[in-house]
């Protein structure tokens, strides 16, 4: 089982339409949840981080944490076509210093 | 508003080449953290290090591979001998106050090496 896991896509959503991203994580001791953003031959861009269970919003990012269930999620609304990049979902745990990537879930925001 | 920097951008290197990327860490920024990210796949963790510290090396290959972050000047990362599956984006990432759960990583725009 892999550490964090995200569906790969592609995913493709209307322009206007809401996104929804989705992660799980295996170790019930992560603290921190990140969300980035990375266009093709770009750099990782943090979106949104999270701690607590339940949901975070920023602008027309919503990121959403349960815990219980191990399971973190971004909702991306009034998707426009400038979203479109690969979502990057990542977990750290409080007994570990480094951050643990999921491989990625690619958004297509079709016009 | 000096971000993290890395150099060079891009790195073309023959087979038996040795390769060194380097990593500028945010300014008052004193952790550095290495990443691969292979074409078309998530970033895997290589190392974390502090100033003349390595913390945590436990996504780095055994052989070949090796990264310091000195008192002074950049952190290197530097591949031996390398082989066409080295071929990868190296990214670096860099953290001010490490051990915080809170702890955010800003990333640098990537060495891309390329292993003829």
């Amino acid at each position: 089982q892999k550490e964090v896991e995200q569906n790969s896509g592609p995913l493709s959503v209307p322009e206007g339409a809401i996104a929804s991203l989705n992660c799980t994580y295996s170790d019930r001791v992560s603290q921190s949840f990140f969300w980035y953003r990375q266009y093709s031959g770009k750099s990782p861009e943090l979106i949104m981080s999270i701690y607590s269970n339940g949901d975070k919003e920023d602008g027309r990012f919503t990121a959403q944490l349960n815990k219980a269930s191990q399971y973190v999620s971004l909702l991306i609304r009034d998707s426009q076509p400038s979203d479109s990049a690969t979502y990057l979902c990542a977990v750290k745990s409080s007994s570990a210093s480094k951050i643990i990537f999921g491989s990625g879930t690619r958004l297509s925001i079709r016009p | 508003n000096a971000g993290v920097m890395q150099n060079p951008r891009h790195l073309v290197r023959r087979r038996g080449q040795e390769a060194r990327l380097r990593c500028s860490p945010m300014k008052g920024h004193s952790h550095v953290y290495w990443y691969r990210q292979l074409p078309e796949e998530g970033l895997k963790f290589m190392v974390y290090l502090q100033k003349e510290n390595i913390i945590d090396e436990s996504g780095m290959p055994k052989e070949r591979f090796s990264a310091e972050f000195p008192k002074e000047g950049p952190s290197i990362l530097r591949i031996q001998q390398v082989v066409r599956g080295d071929s990868a984006a190296y990214f670096c990432a860099s953290a001010g106050t490490s051990g915080s759960y809170q702890e955010t990583q800003y990333f640098g725009p990537g060495t891309r090496l390329l292993v003829l």
